[in-house]
């Protein structure tokens, strides 16, 4: 049982490259979201969405691209990596979004952008 | 606008009890969670509370007065494996999503002495 996984665990990267982490869910959960961790801000929702095909933006969108073709996956591109965007980045499901809903977190992607 | 305050960290002895505190001001409240995050690891849900009063876990509880803006986490027999940090998060309607995404504080940083 899986759960939820991430890949990379760990990446380095240089200012104005393409980066895509990957996020992938083993319970058909309908939700999904990217959040990114920073000292001093705690998690902040990127993206999330809601089945295969319907995205939408979160608190800090900027730089990020996402897509959901599949119900079990939800990459996220970095599309020309900043130093600012280095930060822990977690990927979370939840079957639904009912109120006592909770989400399921991934294990973490750490991305340095050089 | 939409806040979330907890005290960045704190200390507490192996055995004792801690309480730890979130104070939230939010558009369009719709519900409480408490996660714990270890060092290096995902956030993992602890408690969900959206009507006034205490929910118990074992040896922990959570506890919500809406009217106040206000909720407190509270670990008894602390054991040296409750160091981690404590994140606060409310499920706010006017943050998007169907019942509203969840808004994060900053987390509490508890460390355990023996």
């Amino acid at each position: 049982d899986a759960g939820i996984t991430q890949s990379p665990r760990y990446k380095i990267t240089e200012t104005g490259r393409q980066v895509t982490l990957m996020c992938h869910q083993t319970w058909s959960h309908s939700y999904m979201f990217w959040y990114r961790q920073d000292l001093g801000h705690g998690l902040r929702l990127i993206y999330y969405s809601a089945a295969a095909d319907i995205t939408d933006k979160g608190e800090v969108p900027d730089g990020y691209v996402v897509s959901r073709s599949k119900t079990e996956n939800f990459p996220l591109t970095l599309e020309s990596a900043t130093r600012s965007q280095t930060s822990v980045y977690f990927c979370a499901s939840s079957e639904s979004l009912t109120i006592q809903e909770t989400q399921y977190f991934g294990p973490g992607t750490r991305l340095l952008v050089l | 606008g939409q806040n979330i305050d907890q005290p960045t960290e704190m200390t507490a002895t192996e055995g004792a009890i801690v309480q730890i505190n979130c104070t939230y001001q939010t558009s369009g409240f719709n519900g409480l969670f408490w996660y714990q995050q270890h060092a290096g690891e995902a956030p993992t849900f602890l408690s969900y509370n959206v009507l006034d009063g205490l929910e118990e876990k074992g040896r922990f509880s959570s506890f919500l007065s809406r009217s106040k803006g206000y909720s407190y986490l509270l670990l008894k027999e602390l054991q040296m494996k409750d160091s981690a940090s404590y994140l606060c998060a409310v499920r706010d309607w006017g943050y998007g999503g169907s019942q509203g995404n969840l808004i994060f504080g900053k987390g509490t940083k508890l460390s355990v002495k023996p």
